[in-house]
């Protein structure tokens, strides 16, 4: 079945420092979701990429979904406290239902002010 | 719309019994999830509907798991005779048909 592997599983960083994490799935996809995680909470969406080699910004963060549409990542500049949590990679196997999706494991970040 | 709502927030029972969950979606959803997420891991898919239809089942949901969601609105997920493997959180979210999904708070079971 579908796998997709997150790394690192952990990372602390110093506030101010930046962060990127991967994410390598089995299967192409047909787009690829993120999600944050806060301690004690539930998934937020953060955004969703389609297109072969797109790049998103929301502030901070941006998102790049690779060319095979099987790899992604997430990276923060300059993180701060409240970028605290669990970032999960997430996405429908191409082909198969758009609906359902697989996630990774996830890469909790922590920083330290 | 106040999001997604699940009840109850947390559910104790005992080894053998057998518990119900309801999920509420958005309102302007047509699609209902659930999932299943355990310490360190991310949300594991186990059904879901698009309206009244359930139209796929995870190979590891048991026969002893079910869901139902009529008239399309609210969804009920009920485990039978419960095992210790069961304790878990268990996840609903609801979408349509072009963004992400948006997640309950979810009800965490304990199974003693």
């Amino acid at each position: 079945g579908q796998q997709v592997m997150q790394i690192p599983q952990y990372q602390h960083v110093q506030e101010g420092e930046d962060f990127t994490t991967y994410c390598n799935s089995s299967t192409t996809l047909s787009n690829i979701q993120w999600y944050k995680q806060r301690p004690g909470g539930h998934p937020v969406f953060l955004i969703q990429l389609v297109k072969s080699g797109e790049v998103k910004k929301q502030k901070r963060l941006t998102f790049q979904f690779g060319e095979a549409k099987k790899n992604s990542s997430l990276h923060i500049t300059a993180t701060q406290t409240t970028d605290v949590g669990t970032y999960f990679c997430a996405g429908p196997r191409s082909g198969g239902s758009n609906y359902k999706l697989t996630f990774g494991k996830g890469t909790l970040l922590t920083v330290n002010p | 719309d106040t999001g997604v709502s699940q009840d109850p927030r947390h559910k104790i029972t005992k080894r053998g019994q057998n518990v119900t969950f309801r999920c509420d979606p958005i309102s302007e959803h047509n699609r209902l999830y659930w999932y299943r997420q355990t310490l360190g891991q991310g949300p594991e898919f186990l059904t879901y509907f698009q309206n009244e239809a359930q139209l796929e089942k995870s190979r590891l949901l048991s026969d002893r798991f079910s869901a139902e969601r009529p008239k399309g609105s609210f969804s009920t997920l009920e485990i039978q005779r419960t095992e210790q493997g069961d304790s878990a959180m268990y996840l609903c979210a609801s979408s349509s048909d072009t963004q992400g999904y948006t997640f309950g708070s979810g009800t965490r079971l304990t199974v003693v």
